[in-house]
């Protein structure tokens, strides 16, 4: 059974702390996918990465960087957190080819900066 | 700017009703068009998919319908359940992107008993 998951379900923060959020997923899938979920605004793209080591920027990067040493995870590091990261924070993987048709998510971790 | 526009942000239909969502896109490089649907602390998982060379694909009661001459395609919920209370997110693939979807807004379904 196809699998990813999330550190954590929920966290809390404080304004300027460094954080991370990590994602496993055990489909040796290259892609992998962080996104914001908000009301009203959808699943924005953070950043992506097609293999080890790569990653691209999505639509809303500011604030934050990842990470991929494995294959398997992909971290998510809000460098300084701020009360306008409170969000949902979703993270997908999906294969190559045809497979890179259906992302699959993890559970999702909430945010909230105070 | 989100380059797929979905309509409506929230819908409420009654048992046995049909629910109706759109979504538009003006790439037309865009081949592949899934739907999503995601329940309450959940993410989303994949529901059913068009590509454009066909102009309906149905999978149970879900249907979706695509114009692509109008750049639009919509998810029918037919028959809908309480159990079909959940996000709907349409979104739309441009083949060799590395899988990088763009998501529509999102609707919220709620379903009447």
């Amino acid at each position: 059974d196809v699998k990813v998951t999330q550190s954590s379900r929920y966290l809390v923060k404080r304004t300027g702390e460094k954080v991370f959020l990590e994602c496993v997923q055990d489909m040796d899938h290259e892609n992998m996918f962080w996104y914001r979920q908000d009301p009203g605004l959808g699943l924005r793209l953070i950043y992506f990465s097609y293999d080890v080591k790569m990653k691209e920027k999505g639509d809303i990067p500011e604030g934050y960087s990842v990470s991929r040493e494995k294959k398997e995870r992909f971290s998510l590091i809000l460098e300084s957190a701020s009360t306008n990261q409170t969000s949902m924070y979703l993270c997908a993987s999906s294969g190559q080819g045809l497979s890179q048709e259906t992302q699959y998510f993890g559970p999702g971790t909430r945010l909230l900066v105070l | 700017q989100q380059q797929v526009k979905q309509s409506p942000q929230s819908l409420i239909v009654q048992k046995g009703g049909i629910s109706i969502i759109n979504c538009a896109y003006e790439n037309t490089a865009f081949d592949y068009f899934p739907w999503y649907q995601q329940f309450p602390g959940k993410g989303p998982a994949l529901l059913i998919a068009i590509r454009p060379d066909v102009s309906e694909k149905k999978e149970g009661r879900f249907t979706i319908s695509f114009n692509k001459s109008a750049k639009q395609f919509s998810l029918h919920i037919m028959d809908s359940q309480p159990g079909d209370s959940a996000t709907y997110f349409c979104a739309a693939l441009k083949t060799d992107s590395w899988g990088k979807l763009q998501f529509g807004a999102g609707t919220q379904v709620v379903v009447t008993p």
